[in-house]
């Protein structure tokens, strides 16, 4: 079975500043997807960003982007010019390919703090 | 259009009692998923309908724990005499079958508060 692993609870950030939440993952698979999360107040999870295993470039969006580290199973998000809405959960997810059946497996979450 | 809605968006209850939380997905979507997230944790899977096949219920704690689909749209989660653990937040999502990596999208949650 999949296990994913977020080692910080807690992270905080200061306002324009850049952030990088750390996540770490098990698996036997060679192919497969990895996702972050964002969780606000209002608990509606929204996907901030996805990988896909077989490729190589990282991935990014707008100020987020991924260092996906394959060979150590990897997968950090960065946040750039950080925002006081990026505050949030963030959460870690992995997912086998293929059927759509494919259950998301979430590390234990960074709660991340922007201070003005 | 419309995204993934969830009722009620809070439920407390007493120990002992049932609870049927609903689910309405993005129509169109053929999959439909259940997650439970307890306090501080991550989410944890519990089960997955997808048109009709059978549900994957390997994710479901115990056997007071069903969920059912209807008409391959909505869905109610069912927690026959509620403990105290099962107090936490219940996350539906839905997916659409065949799309570019199947992304999952998820509703608001209910909140189960189990006194």
């Amino acid at each position: 079975a999949q296990t994913v692993t977020q080692s910080q609870p807690e992270m905080s950030v200061q306002e324009a500043e850049t952030v990088t939440l750390s996540c770490t993952y098990d698996t036997s698979e060679s192919d497969y997807y990895l996702f972050w999360y964002k969780q606000p107040p209002s608990r509606q999870m929204i996907l901030v960003i996805r990988q896909e295993a077989y490729k190589q470039q990282n991935a990014t969006e707008n100020r987020f982007s991924v260092n996906f580290q394959k060979a150590a199973k990897s997968f950090s998000l960065k946040i750039s010019d950080s925002q006081l809405g990026d505050a949030a959960m963030y959460f870690c997810a992995y997912r086998s390919p293929g059927l759509i059946g494919s259950r998301l497996t979430f590390g234990e979450g960074t709660q991340l703090t922007v201070n003005p | 259009g419309a995204g993934v809605s969830q009722s009620p968006s809070n439920k407390v209850t007493e120990k002992g009692k049932d609870v049927e939380l609903r689910c309405d997905p993005i129509s169109g979507h053929t999959a439909l998923y259940w997650y439970r997230q307890s306090l501080g944790q991550g989410l944890e899977f519990l089960i997955y309908f997808q048109g009709n096949s059978a549900p994957d219920k390997s994710g479901l704690p115990s056997d007071r724990f069903s969920a059912e689909r209807t008409g391959g749209s909505v869905s109610t989660l069912t927690i026959q005499r509620t403990q105290q653990e099962d107090s936490a937040v219940y996350l539906c999502a839905s997916s659409f079958y065949g799309g570019e990596d199947n992304e999952q999208f998820f509703g608001p949650g209910t909140r189960l508060t189990v006194l």
